[in-house]
């Protein structure tokens, strides 16, 4: 059974940073590439980030670009989202995704406040 | 980006009714095109993949069509389990978006 496991979420001030972490089982992790999507009530569901299968070709959406980062680590079975300069519009639940989103974790909230 | 224009927001049905649910892409999205199912408090649950795919697991009362810039999501006889809130979700090209959803309520 596949299953996506998110963790890592909470509550931080703007500017700070926070690393989220995804720990995949119940497939080849290394044959997917993965992906993160967040969730708020006002701007609905919004693709974050999307990473290879191997991590060599990251893609980010343009408000998270320079900010954010994408990684996998294959021999863990993980993979990772850094967060950097957080703004209170990166409030979301953010969820873990395996390509072609047909898998999803149970999400993490991630709240960006002083 | 490629907009993704969903409707409509809000719908009432009775059981048994049929059910469609719209998305209009601003362009070209050569059929990848997910349609997925929420309830509150759980993540999206895949319903049709690529259009007219329909996941494992899920009924068949489900499907989907479409092509092009336009794409449908059928019910065909709605189920009290189907309330919930559904999204379209383009993965032709990048950044990947999504439909602002529609509220399925059941009368």
């Amino acid at each position: 059974e596949v299953q996506l496991v998110e963790s890592g979420g909470g509550l931080v001030q703007p500017g700070r940073s926070l690393k989220l972490s995804c720990a995949a089982s119940g497939f080849t992790f290394s044959n997917y590439g993965m992906a993160w999507v967040r969730q708020t009530p006002t701007k609905g569901l919004e693709w974050v980030a999307s990473i290879s299968t191997g991590g060599g070709n990251t893609y980010y959406r343009d408000s998270v670009k320079g900010r954010f980062t994408i990684s996998r680590d294959n021999a863990k079975n993980t993979q990772y989202l850094q967060m950097d300069s957080l703004r209170s519009e990166d409030t979301a639940t953010y969820y873990c995704a395996r390509h072609q989103f047909a898998y999803w974790g149970q999400g993490t909230l991630v709240t960006v406040s002083s | 980006d490629i907009q993704m224009t969903q409707s409509p927001s809000l719908l009432s049905a009775s059981v048994g009714d049929r059910v469609t649910i719209n998305c209009k892409a601003s362009q070209n999205i050569n059929k990848y095109l997910n349609w997925y199912q929420q309830k509150l408090g759980e993540a999206p649950k895949l319903l049709i993949y690529n259009t007219n795919n329909l996941q494992t697991g899920i009924p068949s009362r489900f499907s989907g069509s479409g092509s092009g810039t336009d794409y449908t999501l059928t019910i065909s006889s709605l189920q009290p389990e189907d309330f919930g809130t559904y999204f379209c979700f383009q993965h032709n090209s990048w950044p990947l978006t999504f439909g602002s959803g529609t509220k399925l309520e059941i009368k």
